[in-house]
């Protein structure tokens, strides 16, 4: 299984901001994907980051809002901009290695906007 | 359109019995099934997956069940443990969609009762 590290663990934004959550995953992952999970809901793809290019965002998702970075194979961010109270949600970053189909999955970013 | 379901948000269950969380899909170009456990403030953990080529898999306390042709799987935990009690999500993916992203269940509480 990957190791998959997030940072910040929480915190607590003003309405207006906003916020960078950053991810790192050990070198057996190749493919890495933001996942959205707002309270009492599912988990629900935002987007899949790319390497070195612009990430492919999922349907209601958009760069505006949800730019992410992705410079190199291990490392990749997600900025929620703008935020106001409905992006309240625990952010994840997941990672998939070379020919598998499991996704492995950091400890989350939980975000309360006030 | 929940492609995805879990009609059971929550289930209780005696230690040392069986637990069945059962999942329905819709979308028959899904090919590759996982449970997830979660813990409050974690990520989720990887439990067990199945291909759709499959009708069982087995890995130590836990099976997970695969009907294809009732777009049903069922995980089965014996003897369920009381560091189950977690939330269990189902989830999906479909080579046919190239990035084979995770299309994941609403989740379903199990609750072990000591």
């Amino acid at each position: 299984s990957a190791v998959i590290s997030q940072k910040p663990s929480r915190d607590i934004c003003q309405r207006g901001t906003s916020l960078t959550i950053q991810c790192q995953v050990d070198s057996q992952v190749t493919m890495m994907f933001w996942y959205r999970q707002q309270p009492g809901q599912s988990l629900t793809l935002i987007a899949t980051a790319n390497q070195g290019s612009e990430a492919t965002y999922e349907s209601g998702f958009v760069i505006d809002k949800f730019p992410i970075s992705r410079p190199n194979l291990t490392f990749s961010t997600l900025t929620v901009s703008n935020m106001s109270p409905e992006d309240s949600s625990i952010y994840l970053c997941s990672g998939r290695g070379q020919g598998a189909r499991a996704q492995y999955f950091g400890p989350g970013t939980r975000l309360t906007v006030l | 359109d929940q492609q995805v379901k879990q009609n059971s948000p929550s289930l209780s269950v005696q230690e040392g019995r069986i637990s069945i969380l059962n999942c329905d899909y819709t979308n028959s170009m899904f090919d590759y099934f996982l449970w997830y456990k979660k813990y409050p403030a974690e990520g989720p953990t990887f439990l067990i997956s199945i291909s759709s080529i499959k009708d069982k898999n087995e890995d130590g306390r836990f099976t997970v069940f695969l009907n294809k042709s009732a777009k049903h799987l069922s995980l089965h935990i014996v003897p369920s443990q009381p560091g189950d009690s977690a939330v269990y999500f189902c989830a999906a993916s479909a080579a046919y969609f190239g990035n084979e992203k995770l299309t994941f269940g609403t989740g379903t509480r199990l609750t072990i009762i000591p």
